[in-house]
């Protein structure tokens, strides 16, 4: 069965630090790939996104995403976290043979400390 | 605009009950589809719904139903709860479907349901 996993469940970051986010999924056909974030109380909102061509892409908020196809791979980074960036983030990937179906990751939690 | 409204925001059940959850999606948007997301975990795909018609179906029993208006809004149906079904249930919208599309999902915040 098609799957998507993230690496960190819970991650801690000091503010100004790099976030590198990992995420990989399991299906070798054509896929989009999603980032959606969560912030506290409030709902999925989509980051990023990766349908076809450039391999590097650049969502809000200064966050970018690479999707290597040979690893079945996603990453979210950022140069430089701020306080506001805590909330949850899902790596998300909707198959293209499935409509509107997109399967979730399990979450990873960033909390950024002042 | 309004964004994706989803109706009540909270709800509290017993097991065996039935429950009924509400979504109005983004005006002019036709598809609607629906999400458990259990605490500490991704939301899971319940259903797609497109002009009225069923897309999709995740693994979920046939206790959880779904349909959608003429005015594209939708109800989700879950009968028989049980304690494992308390979770946030999402609703997201969008313009079309199709594997060609590359539709934005806008989701709402949820309605939690406890079940006791």
């Amino acid at each position: 069965a098609q799957s998507v996993s993230q690496h960190n469940h819970h991650v801690i970051l000091s503010e100004a630090a790099s976030l590198e986010l990992g995420c990989n999924y399991s299906y070798g056909g054509t896929v989009n790939l999603f980032w959606y974030v969560q912030y506290p109380g409030q709902h999925l909102q989509l980051l990023l996104k990766y349908f076809s061509g450039d391999p590097l892409v650049k969502g809000i908020k200064g966050f970018e995403a690479e999707f290597i196809k040979s690893k079945f791979s996603f990453n979210l980074r950022k140069p430089s976290v701020q306080w506001s960036d805590t909330a949850e983030y899902f790596c998300a990937v909707i198959m293209k043979t499935s409509y509107d179906k997109v399967i979730f990751g399990p979450g990873t939690s960033l909390s950024v400390i002042p | 605009d309004a964004g994706v409204t989803q109706s009540p925001t909270h709800l509290i059940k017993t097991r065996g009950q039935q429950v009924t959850l509400r979504c109005s999606p983004i005006s002019g948007h036709k598809s609607v589809s629906w999400y458990q997301q259990v605490l500490g975990q991704g939301p899971q795909f319940i259903f797609q719904y497109y002009e009225k018609e069923e897309r999709g179906r995740g693994n979920f029993p046939d206790r959880f139903s779904a349909r959608q208006f003429p005015n594209y809004s939708s109800e989700l149906n879950v009968n028989a709860l049980l304690l494992g079904d308390s979770a946030l249930y999402l609703c997201a919208s969008s313009f079309r479907t199709g594997p060609a599309t590359n539709e934005k999902l806008f989701f709402g915040s949820g309605t939690q349901l406890s079940v006791l």
